[in-house]
């Protein structure tokens, strides 16, 4: 079955850790976004890719770096944990004729300690 | 400048109370404007992408429309299960394949 995996989906970390937030999908789409959502407030794009060993810098300043060496797996990773990097991490898709429209994973809830 | 603008930020109806949802934007060269669904805590849900004025789209109690300024979302005789936050995002102008995105509406229905 298409669709997009976030893991893992609830994560509890000290401050200085690294993390790495797993992304993967089975849409066939080669376009990748990473988004940041803090509870009732807007979508922020930090990071996109159009394909492989393509990667680019959203809109909202990020201290997260991620990588994309295969289409269907986009991870994000964060160096050094902070607590003002606690919030919900969403990763989504594009591709094919519809290529605007973005499908989301389900997300992954990150609170630093 | 690309934006996308939605009204109201929050709408409490009571269950079988129809309304619409606002979505009004300003983009060049529009490549499609989107709208979605969202739960508490959960990744957005798409529901319908309209592409050109006067393009409209249904799916159970909801109905989509677009004009050349503005969609509407029509939501006829809601349900309890209705509630959540609806977004509006649009694609096209200078940011290839990103989508400008408004800051959504809260729609509670009462029982």
């Amino acid at each position: 079955e298409a669709d997009i995996y976030q893991t893992p989906r609830y994560l509890v970390i000290g401050t200085g850790k690294k993390i790495t937030l797993e992304c993967s999908q089975t849409m066939g789409h080669d376009k990748m976004y990473w988004y940041q959502q803090d509870p009732g407030m807007e979508l922020h794009l930090i990071h996109y890719s159009y394909g492989v060993n393509s990667t680019e810098k959203g809109d909202l300043s990020s201290e997260s770096t991620v990588s994309r060496i295969r289409t269907e797996h986009f991870p994000l990773t964060l160096e050094s944990a902070r607590p003002s990097h606690t919030s919900q991490y969403l990763c989504a898709s594009s591709g094919g004729t519809a290529a605007y429209e973005q499908y989301f994973g389900p997300g992954t809830r990150l609170t630093v300690t | 400048e690309d934006q996308v603008t939605q009204s109201p930020e929050a709408l409490r109806l009571q269950e079988g109370e129809s309304s619409s949802l606002n979505c009004s934007y300003t983009v060049s060269g529009l490549r499609g404007l989107f709208w979605y669904r969202q739960d508490p805590g959960k990744g957005p849900e798409f529901l319908f992408t309209l592409y050109s004025a006067g393009e409209e789209k249904e799916k159970e109690r909801l109905k989509a429309t677009l004009t050349k300024k503005e969609s509407f979302l029509h939501i006829t005789a809601p349900k309890p299960e209705d509630s959540a936050t609806y977004l509006c995002a649009v694609g096209g102008g200078y940011s290839n394949y990103q989508l400008i995105w408004g800051a959504g509406t809260k729609l509670i229905i009462k029982p």
